[in-house]
């Protein structure tokens, strides 16, 4: 099993709805998740941290924890074209400060 | 506040030549860490400094290396280089105990 798996995608949505990112995790010590937006051409930036379990929201960014599932999820809510990206989630493996990320979801909305 | 910079942003090198990059943190961050972004793999992480200490090591050859100086800037070293090692190369900077990660620009290495 890999450490962190992410639908491949790549997902499409029509402008204003809600964007649905999800990423499993197979060490259930990981105590820091983390979402990153990256742009074509562009390196990754950081646009959601999470450590407890529920919900996180920040703007139109929810960040959705749940340790037993071992589940992280992002939703977009009004999702412009301006958000369309690719969505990598990354964990701390291990309870150290490496990151392992997913391959990524590709967000295209739609105008 | 300045974001991390990396140097150079890009790079053409030929199979068998060495190349070293360089990184500077976010002012007041000790922390740097080093990843390999390729399409077939992802991130990728190569290894981490913390006040000029190797912390983490990732599972890539001895041909990788890095150090961190006393201003917490970072240089990685390739030696040998491969055409497998084409890719962009990536720093992100931490402040102290925090988690959050913070990438710069990167390098693009492009191997002929």
């Amino acid at each position: 099993q890999k450490e962190v798996e992410q639908n491949s995608g790549p997902l499409s949505v029509p402008e204003g709805a809600i964007a649905s990112l999800n990423c499993t995790y197979s060490d259930r010590v990981s105590q820091s998740f983390f979402w990153y937006r990256q742009y074509s051409g562009k390196s990754p930036e950081l646009i959601m941290s999470i450590y407890s379990n529920g919900d996180k929201e920040d703007g139109r960014f929810t960040a959705q924890l749940n340790k037993a599932s071992q589940y992280v999820s992002l939703l977009i809510r009004d999702s412009q074209p301006s958000d369309s990206a690719t969505y990598l989630c990354a964990v701390n493996i291990g309870g150290n400060y490496k990151l392992t990320f997913g391959k990524g979801t590709l967000l295209t909305v739609n105008p | 506040k300045a974001g991390v910079t990396q140097t150079p942003r890009y790079l053409i090198k030929t199979r068998g030549q060495q190349v070293t990059l360089s990184c500077s943190p976010i002012s007041g961050h000790r922390s740097v860490s080093w990843y390999q972004q390729t399409p077939g793999q992802g991130l990728q992480f190569l290894f981490e400094y913390f006040s000029e200490t190797q912390r983490n090591k990732g599972n890539f050859p001895g041909r990788f290396s890095g150090r961190q100086f006393s201003n917490s800037r970072s240089e990685m070293n390739v030696s040998t280089l491969e055409l497998g090692d084409s890719a962009l190369y990536l720093c992100a900077s931490r402040l102290g105990e925090m988690y959050e990660q913070y990438f710069g620009p990167g390098t693009r290495l492009t191997v002929t």
